[in-house]
């Protein structure tokens, strides 16, 4: 069964505790990227790669952190740094391969809420 | 239609009714355009998706309608269903080497009456 995967599905977290959010995908997928989502708001980018051990910065990368050592996996760590890091994190991973016009797979996402 | 600001857009029909969402994109680069439906709690699915060279695509019950001069975006669903109700975001992406790479609008919420 394909698709992208995100653990946990509820996190709750100490202030000024570093958190990592898991993302699979097993789409055989090139790029993978991290949105953030706040009550009533867009999706807005924290960071995405297009190939294994490269990665760029979205709208909003401070206070987070990516790595990319696996083709199928993009953990994302929400540091202490992150001053309002309560939101709902969406995972998402896109063909790429230099082709155009592909559309991005969504996980169910991972809310965030620290205390 | 979509806007800038902390309250999402509304819009409230009767089931069976014909629903129009739009939105407005700012890029005049963009030359790729994705529907997607997000449920409560859930991640967004893809509904239908447009190139620049179209103004008009159908899909099941639901068709997307690009005006590249006004750079705006609609969503069409006939007969609309109560499981219709979602918030419905807009997506553009502008080119160049970050194929994937999509700029998501603010959302409509549309709901559904029985």
């Amino acid at each position: 069964d394909g698709g992208i995967t995100q653990s946990p599905k509820y996190l709750f977290r100490k202030e000024g505790q570093n958190v990592t959010l898991s993302c699979e995908q097993n789409l055989n997928h090139d790029a993978m990227y991290w949105y953030r989502q706040d009550p009533g708001q867009g999706l807005r980018l924290i960071y995405y790669s297009q190939i294994v051990n490269d990665f760029q910065k979205g709208d909003i990368a401070e206070g987070y952190s990516v790595s990319r050592e696996k083709k199928e996996s993009f953990p994302l760590t929400v540091t202490s740094a992150q001053k309002n890091p309560t939101a709902f994190y969406l995972c998402a991973s896109s063909i790429d391969r230099g082709i155009p016009y592909n559309e991005q797979f969504f996980g169910p996402g991972t809310r965030l809420t620290v205390l | 239609g979509e806007s800038v600001g902390l309250h999402l857009p509304t819009l409230s029909v009767q089931e069976g009714d014909n629903s129009i969402i739009n939105c407005a994109y700012s890029n005049s680069a963009s030359d790729y355009f994705i529907w997607y439906k997000q449920e409560s709690g859930k991640g967004p699915q893809f509904i239908i998706d447009i190139r620049s060279n179209m103004d008009k695509r159908q899909g099941q019950r639901v068709t997307v309608l690009l005006n590249k001069t006004v750079k705006h975006l609609s969503l069409q669903i006939a007969a609309t269903q109560p499981g219709d109700s979602a918030v419905y975001f807009c997506a553009e992406n502008a080119g160049g080497t970050s194929y994937g790479k999509l700029t998501f609008g603010q959302g409509t919420i549309l709901t559904v009456h029985p």
